[in-house]
């Protein structure tokens, strides 16, 4: 079983509409981050979690939320999802050295 | 500004040594690291280096860096086309955080 598992792995959905994509975690981590994939970008920070109590901006923050729900669980929110949100998501949790763990991704369609 | 930069493409044959480069900006980086993503992939990390260090060397992974000029490498020995993949190099700007800056990453062709 993976350690950091996203769902749903592939979603089409429309501009204007609301969509969740989650993101779970075995690894017993206290530290979670989202980050987008654009070909040609490489990876961009959206949001990081300390803990349940602790939610902090990363680069590209804006149209997106994020809800730390339990220490294992972190979504990612698109409150009204738009064309140039299409990308690839990742989720990844992070040891204490410094090694981040990556989900095997979201890829989001936004028509 | 944070910025990390790699070349977009890299081919070799099978059996050649490839090296990806990476520049990047901020000195205060504390740890730089190599990431791979095979296709529908998530990133796997294939190693990093403190940045007081020179090289670290790990099987056919060899990791150059060089503080003065900002540059980080990666040398594959032998490659094979199983290392085919996209190569991500990022640097970790602020321990506490766990906020790493990554490059564009590198595309690399293994031909038989």
């Amino acid at each position: 079983d993976a350690d950091v598992t996203q769902t749903p792995r592939n979603r089409i959905t429309k501009t204007g509409k609301r969509i969740m994509l989650e993101c779970s975690q075995t690894k017993g981590h206290d530290r979670m981050y989202w980050y987008r994939q654009d070909p040609g970008l490489g990876l961009r920070l959206i949001y990081y979690s300390f803990d349940v109590k602790d939610i902090n901006k990363g680069e590209i923050s804006d149209g997106y939320s994020v809800s730390r729900q339990a220490q294992a669980k972190f979504s990612l929110s698109l409150e009204s999802a738009i064309p140039n949100q299409t990308a690839l998501y990742f989720c990844a949790t992070k040891t204490d050295t410094g090694e981040l763990f990556f989900g095997e991704g979201s890829r989001l369609t936004v028509l | 500004g944070e910025d990390v930069e790699q070349s977009l493409f890299l081919s070799v044959r099978e059996g050649d040594s490839s090296v990806i480069n990476c520049t990047y900006t901020d000195s205060s980086s504390t740890y730089l690291y190599w990431y791979k993503q095979e296709p529908g992939a998530g990133l796997q990390l294939l190693t990093y280096i403190f940045s007081n260090m020179d090289m670290k060397q790990d099987q056919r992974l060899t990791v150059l860096l060089n503080k003065k000029d900002k540059h980080l490498s990666l040398r594959i020995a032998d490659t094979q086309t199983g290392d085919s993949a996209i190569y991500f190099c990022a640097e970790s700007i602020k321990v506490n955080t766990g906020k790493l800056i990554f490059g564009q990453g590198t595309t690399l062709q293994v031909k038989p």
